[in-house]
C-alpha cells in the first residue's frame, strides 16, 4: 500500500510552546488528509479535514485557532498545536487519500502517529 | 449524526479460532467501509474494505460482511494467530473517516 511518514513520532514541549507535526504522502498525491487525536485505549477522534489549497474542515468542538492545519501541497499537511498545555498530551495521527469525484470513497493511509506530551 | 459504534469491546480467541468482530452503523446513506487494525503505539493499518453494492467481499484469511438492512457490518479473520492481536477499528468512510469505538482481539497461543 501507499506510505505515509508522520514526523515526529514523538515529541515533549512545555507548556505555552507551539509544536508542529508534518504529514507527508510519500508515493502518491494525498487530495484529502484527515488529522486525528486518540486518547488512550480509546478510537481515534476526527479533528479536520483537509483539502490541498484550501482551508481544513473542522469537527464541532474542535478550536480551529489552537490546531492550526496547513495542506500546502498534495504531499505535505502540517498540524500545528499552539500554545500546547498538559490537556492537548496526546497520540495524533493523520491519514491521506487521493482520488478525486467518484474516487473518493478510497481507502486513507495513516501516518506512524505522534505522540505529543506537554509539561 | 454520524455514529459507527461496536458491540464488544474486547474478544478472547484461542490460535486457530475464526474471530467475528461486529460493527453498526447510524448513517443509512454510508456507502463506503473499512476494517482497520491498529498495533499499540501505532496507526491504523488497512485491512479490507467494502462498498455498500456489495454483500461480502473477501481477502486473505479475512472477510467482511455488510448487511445494510440492519446497518451492521462483521470483519471475519480465519484461522486466527498470535499477530492478529490488536485493536479493531471499522470506519465509514464517505468523504471523511469515522471510527467506531474499536474492539481489543486477544489470541492464545
Amino acid at each position: 500500500g501507499a506510505v505515509v511518514s508522520q514526523h515526529p513520532s514523538w515529541v515533549i514541549c512545555k507548556s505555552g510552546t507551539s509544536v508542529k507535526i508534518e504529514c507527508r504522502s510519500l508515493d502518491f498525491q494525498a487530495t484529502t488528509m484527515f488529522w486525528y487525536r486518540q486518547f488512550p485505549k480509546q478510537s481515534l477522534m476526527l479533528m479536520a479535514t483537509s483539502n490541498e489549497g484550501s482551508k481544513a474542515t473542522y469537527e464541532q468542538g474542535v478550536e480551529k485557532d489552537k490546531f492550526l492545519i496547513n495542506h500546502a501541497s498534495l504531499t505535505l499537511s502540517t498540524l500545528t498545536v499552539t500554545s500546547a498545555h498538559p490537556e492537548d498530551s496526546s497520540f495524533y495521527i493523520c491519514s491521506a487519500r487521493g482520488g478525486v469525484g467518484q474516487d473518493m470513497n478510497t481507502e486513507a493511509f495513516f501516518g506512524q502517529g505522534t505522540r505529543l506530551t506537554v509539561v | 449524526g454520524e455514529s459507527v459504534g461496536l458491540h464488544l469491546p474486547t474478544l478472547s480467541v484461542q490460535e486457530g479460532d475464526n474471530s467475528i468482530i461486529n460493527c453498526a452503523y447510524s448513517n443509512s446513506a454510508s456507502d463506503y467501509f473499512i476494517w482497520y487494525k491498529q498495533e499499540s503505539g501505532k496507526g491504523p493499518q488497512f485491512i479490507i474494505d467494502i462498498r455498500s453494492n456489495m454483500d461480502k467481499r473477501q481477502g486473505q484469511r479475512v472477510t467482511v460482511l455488510l448487511n445494510k438492512t440492519v446497518k451492521h457490518l462483521s470483519l471475519q479473520i480465519a484461522a486466527t494467530q498470535p499477530g492478529d492481536s490488536a485493536v479493531y477499528f471499522c470506519a465509514e468512510g464517505f468523504q471523511k473517516l469515522v471510527f467506531g469505538t474499536g474492539t481489543r482481539l486477544l489470541v492464545s497461543p
